[in-house]
């Protein structure tokens, strides 16, 4: 079966990175592509990007542009988000999820929680 | 950017009862628009794309319709499960955008 799964949750400092892992199993990895959707404590869902894992092809959104990096590992079927300059409003939980058709975000990892704070 | 605008915010319905949710959009989206259903500390589930098209092992009770800049997700006979919140999403030149939400609360 189709499984995501995350690393777990990090504390940062502001002006810190933070690095996700989303470890993909039950299907062809090259195949789909993977967006990152996060969620601020009690807000909406907010796109963050996406990455082919068959070229490595990325698309980001305007306001993260800089900031966010997200690459993969096809040996290890894994994606990876990178966020830098982490501010308190980069709090929330992070999720990865397959995207078909660029997308239809069929599957989704757990999220993993991101906590910026002094 | 297309900005995509939820209504109502929330609905207050008892079970049984006929669920309609709008999604408007504030350019053409044709129909790249999908819907998805969060439940508390959850991830979301995908439950309609391409406006009209039931994702796999979602319910017949749930449909989408529209196109253009004006959706509409129907549940036609609201079971204890699908109170959630549920958010609208749409795909143009590779940038995508969610709504804000409509939570559909028990009466």
């Amino acid at each position: 079966q189709v499984q995501l799964v995350q690393s777990g949750a990090e504390v940062k400092k502001p002006g810190a990175s933070v690095k996700v892992s989303c470890k993909a199993s039950g299907y062809t990895f090259i195949s789909y592509g993977i967006s990152w959707v996060r969620q601020a404590p009690g807000q909406g869902l907010e796109w963050m990007g996406w990455i082919s894992a068959y070229n490595g092809n990325s698309n980001y959104a305007q306001n993260l542009q800089g900031r966010v990096t997200m690459t993969t590992d096809t040996s290890t079927s894994t994606a990876y988000m990178e966020l830098r300059s982490l501010r308190s409003d980069d709090t929330a939980v992070y999720y990865c999820a397959r995207a078909v058709a660029y997308y239809q975000f069929d599957y989704w990892g757990q999220g993993t929680l991101v906590t910026v704070s002094s | 950017e297309i900005v995509l605008t939820q209504s109502p915010a929330t609905l207050s319905l008892s079970p049984g009862e006929r669920a309609t949710l709008s999604c408007r959009a504030s350019q053409s989206v044709s129909r790249y628009l999908a819907w998805y259903q969060q439940k508390p500390g959850q991830a979301p589930r995908l439950l309609i794309y391409d406006a009209s098209n039931r994702a796999t092992g979602i319910p017949a009770r749930f449909s989408g319709s529209g196109s253009g800049t004006d959706f509409t997700l129907t549940i036609s006979s609201l079971e204890p499960e699908d109170f959630a919140v549920y958010y609208c999403q749409q795909r143009t030149n590779l940038r995508l955008s969610f709504g804000g939400g409509t939570k559909v609360e028990i009466k």
